[in-house]
């Protein structure tokens, strides 16, 4: 079955960095394009990103542009999100998720990011 | 990427059929059938239960049904349960590889 494990989240203070882990099972990986959403302390979902299944093509939300990296390994079946310049709004849970034709099929169960000082 | 508008809360007795509304623009519903549905329980992470406007994945009861007109997407959730108590998200395309999700919508079952 489908199995996606994130990890890396934490506490940080604003203006660190770190990178996020998701691994991937049960699927073909290099078939599927990848997905990060994050959802803050009581709040709705927010679309972070997006990978293309070979890597060749990224796209970002507005809030995120420029301060947070998409890429994968697919030799490691594992997606990853470099998030820089952290700000106490990007606190959050970030899910990684697997890419169907305009829709998320598969979610995983989440990295707690804490900004705070 | 402004996100898509939902009810912030619904609810219905058992029994009953509730549907949740999701507007967008002409830049993401009205601009693509990929309008998706998602249940999340408390502390869970998110289940699709509607993708291309009203297909159901494999497993999901088919009291959940999709449907769209304009710039506007329905959920709709018959012979309501207490299992179905749950935040409600849409998401549409926003461009031809980007996503945008609805604020969110409480179901309470009475």
């Amino acid at each position: 079955q489908v199995q996606l494990v994130e990890s890396g989240g934490g506490v940080v203070q604003p203006g660190k960095s770190l990178r996020l882990s998701c691994v991937a099972s049960g699927f073909t990986f290099n078939y599927y394009g990848m997905h990060w959403v994050r959802q803050a302390p009581g709040k709705g979902l927010e679309w972070v990103a997006i990978i293309s299944y070979d890597g060749g093509d990224k796209h970002y939300g507005d809030s995120v542009r420029g301060r947070f990296t998409i890429s994968r390994d697919n030799s490691k079946n594992t997606l990853y999100l470099q998030v820089n310049s952290l700000r106490a709004e990007d606190t959050s849970v970030y899910y990684c998720a697997r890419g169907a034709d305009g829709y998320i099929d598969y979610w995983g169960r989440g990295t707690l990011v804490s900004v705070s000082s | 990427q402004s996100a898509l508008t939902q009810p912030a809360s619904v609810s219905g007795s058992p029994g009953q059929s509730i549907t949740i509304s999701c507007t967008g623009t002409t830049s993401d519903i009205g601009a693509y059938n990929y309008v998706s549905w998602y249940q999340q329980h408390p502390g869970k992470a998110p289940k699709l239960m509607i993708y291309d406007v009203s297909d159901r994945p494999s497993g999901v009861s088919t009291r959940f049904s999709g449907s769209k007109s304009g710039n506007t997407a329905s959920l709709t959730i018959s012979g309501l349960q207490a299992e179905d108590e749950a935040d409600y998200y849409c998401s549409s395309s926003a461009t031809s590889s980007t996503l945008v999700f609805g604020g969110g919508t409480k179901l309470t079952v009475l």
